[in-house]
């Protein structure tokens, strides 16, 4: 079964800072890939996904993420944050014909105004 | 379209209770999953369906029952409630077509605490 790492537990950030969250998975075919996140109270919602195309996926909220499958990351960016991005991020990973995701640990982002 | 629905919100148990954690969808989606949400652990499947009548095991499916007999509805039952399940669940639901199964939709969550 494949398995998802994500490298931060809690990152702790000042607005206007600049945001990249580590994700790795370990399967060898290929895959599907989602960052997922979850505002404080709230339930999941999708940031991004990527299935195949240009590696450097753009999604909501001016945030992106740059699939290596050479190094099975798929690490989420954001140039400058806010305090409203304040929450738990998920990276997920299904592989392509599998319809079941595996999800990392998930990383919580506090953002100080 | 309300999306992926769930009741209760928030539900306290005793231990050996037993209990149905209601989810409706209604964006005609063939797939639907149980998970819970514990801190630091991410999500966990519990239990999956591709369609009414058609229900599968996940990672953690020990203590927990589930039956899909519409493809809107997918009930998770809790026999015997048991501290350990105190968790978040969350309900979700995708579409799988010919090619590759699509984003998750998840509902809002059940939090539920088992003393």
């Amino acid at each position: 079964a494949q398995s998802v790492s994500q490298h931060n537990h809690h990152v702790i950030l000042s607005e206007a800072a600049s945001l990249e969250l580590g994700c790795n998975y370990s399967y060898g075919g290929t895959v599907n890939l989602f960052w997922y996140v979850q505002y404080p109270g709230q339930h999941l919602q999708l940031l991004l996904k990527y299935f195949s195309g240009d590696p450097l996926v753009k999604g909501i909220k001016g945030f992106e993420a740059e699939f290596i499958k050479s190094k099975f990351s798929f690490n989420l960016r954001k140039p400058s944050v806010q305090w409203s991005d304040t929450a738990e991020y998920f990276c997920a990973v299904i592989p392509i014909n599998d319809y079941k995701l595996s999800f990392g640990a998930g990383t919580t982002v506090t953002v100080r105004a | 379209n309300a999306g992926v629905t769930q009741t209760p919100k928030f539900r306290i148990l005793k231990i050996g209770q037993s209990m149905t954690l209601q989810c409706t969808q209604d964006m005609n989606h063939n797939y639907m999953y149980w998970y819970r949400q514990d801190p630091g652990m991410g999500l966990k499947l519990i239990y999956y369906s591709v369609g009414a009548g058609i229900t599968d095991k996940g990672e953690v499916p020990n203590g927990y029952n589930v039956s899909r007999s519409t493809t809107e509805d997918f009930p998770l039952r809790l026999e015997l409630a048991a501290p350990s399940q105190t968790s978040v669940y969350f309900c979700a639901s995708s579409f799988f077509g010919t090619g590759e199964i699509d984003e998750q939709f998840f509902g809002p969550g059940t939090r539920l605490t088992v003393l």
